[in-house]
């Protein structure tokens, strides 16, 4: 009940085009839900989140839609660049049982040229 | 921009020695977590750390695991008898409190034990 599940697992987008990678969850009582980018060697870094009350959010590029009665919540990358090419970890925490993350299995995106 | 700085980068120690993991948090932070990522492998949780005492921890945190805030600073994560199966990077990672949910992770530690 404590999985996250992700995919695809990668993902190759064309330079401009809209990259979507995909999580689900199980537990109900998940009430945050961020979007982490790694970088080779380095520490994941927050992207982006969203809590349930609302189903969509978006900073510049970057948009999450939320489903909370299919219990699914998605990235999308708009105009994705070279620069964008990472791997995407959703993840997702009971902010009420001490903030622990619970991280899906990653989705490696390559954006070409 | 205040970030979460961990030491060493990478430790190489051999089968049964015991590390040290070191992480210096945001400092007006108040929740602490490790994380380990085996290569290639999603982020686990392994313990969070608040107000001195440990909150929450995974199945993966034995007893051959602890962790301390020696100090007002640091962070520490400590392995007592190495497996060849830790090999992984550990992320140290802090939060601000229970109202802000964000956690800022620190560069890790890449652990090779053999």
């Amino acid at each position: 009940q404590q999985q996250v599940k992700q995919s695809p697992q990668s993902l190759i987008v064309q330079k401009g085009g809209i990259s979507i990678i995909n999580c689900a969850y199980e537990n109900t009582a998940f009430d945050y839900f961020p979007w982490y980018q790694q970088f080779p060697g380095k520490g994941p870094a927050l992207l982006i989140a969203i809590r349930p009350d609302v189903s969509e959010k978006k900073e510049g590029r970057f948009t999450i839609s939320f489903n909370k009665s299919a219990k699914q919540f998605s990235l999308h990358i708009m105009d994705s660049q070279p620069g964008d090419s990472a791997t995407y970890f959703c993840a997702a925490s009971n902010t009420g049982g001490g903030n622990k993350l619970t991280f899906g299995t990653g989705t490696q995106l390559k954006v070409e040229l | 921009e205040p970030e979460v700085t961990q030491t060493p980068s990478h430790q190489v120690t051999q089968m049964g020695q015991e590390v040290i993991l070191r992480c210096v948090p945001i400092s007006n932070h108040l929740y602490f977590y490790w994380y380990r990522q085996i290569l290639g492998q999603k982020v686990e949780f392994l313990v969070s750390f608040y107000n001195n005492e440990i909150s929450e921890k995974s199945e993966i945190f034995d007893d051959q695991f602890s962790v301390e805030r020696p100090d007002g600073s640091n962070f520490t994560l400590k392995i007592r008898s190495t497996k060849l199966e830790d090999s992984a990077m550990y992320f140290c990672a802090s939060s601000p409190d229970t109202r802000r949910t964000e956690a800022f992770f620190g560069q890790g530690t890449r652990l090779t034990v053999v």
